[in-house]
């Protein structure tokens, strides 16, 4: 089953250096979401993809954030100069694009501690 | 902007019992979707069950049902004959109706249910 992927599962990092996830949608999806969720709150979304065009983006993403999908496949999420608050767990899910609005499926996350 | 409340942090159930599990939301749209998602202790998030704001019929899904009320804004899942599997957090989430695809999720902040043998 080639479910959406996550990498890594957790990262444990000092503050104030960067990080990169990635995710691997499920292969014949065109959307690709970005969403954050810290302990005991439900996600929140961040970006999101259609294809390599990024066409939302949250005012939680501050500047410090940037998202890429250069070939539209898998996506990449860089937190630069972390700080205690992006302690979080960050959540990809994928869709695919048709007129149904089908489900977004999610993945595993990545764990982010910030030390 | 949409918002989804889920107003019990946390419930239990005794197996093969029947729990309800609460939200309401807010929004101006007049298209758009409910979900009920899955959230099992270090687990992906699963979708539990999905609702079209304009079907007037409730969704069901085997032991998962929703009491969708439109004019109340409403949107409240049951689980019928518990089981242990179905310990997780669930969350409550809208997305608003869109030509080309789906769009993004507005979520509640969840509730974790118990269910006790």
């Amino acid at each position: 089953d080639t479910g959406v992927s996550q990498d890594p599962r957790h990262k444990i990092t000092k503050r104030g250096q960067n990080v990169t996830f990635r995710c691997d949608p499920i292969s014949e999806h065109n959307r690709l979401y970005w969403y954050r969720q810290t302990l005991g709150q439900g996600p929140e979304f961040l970006t999101y993809f259609q294809n390599e065009a990024q066409l939302e983006k949250s005012r939680l993403l501050s500047d410090r954030f940037s998202a890429e999908r250069p070939k539209g496949s898998f996506s990449t999420l860089e937190i630069q100069r972390t700080e205690q608050g992006d302690s979080a767990m960050y959540l990809c899910a994928s869709s695919p694009t048709d007129y149904s609005n089908q489900p977004q499926h999610f993945g595993d996350g990545t764990r982010l501690s910030i030390l | 902007a949409q918002t989804v409340t889920q107003s019990q942090p946390e419930m239990s159930v005794q197996e093969a019992e029947t729990v309800t599990l609460s939200c309401t939301y807010d929004t101006s749209e007049s298209n758009y979707y409910l979900f009920w998602y899955k959230q099992p202790p270090s687990r992906q998030m699963i979708l539990v069950i999905r609702q079209e704001a304009y079907k007037q019929q409730n969704a069901t899904e085997n032991r998962f049902s929703v009491n969708f009320q439109k004019a109340a804004k409403s949107f409240s899942l049951k689980i019928s004959d518990s089981q242990l599997g179905d310990t997780a957090m669930y969350f409550c989430a809208f997305m608003k109706r869109a030509q080309g695809g789906s769009e993004k999720l507005v979520f509640g902040k969840g509730t974790k249910l118990t269910v006790n043998p």
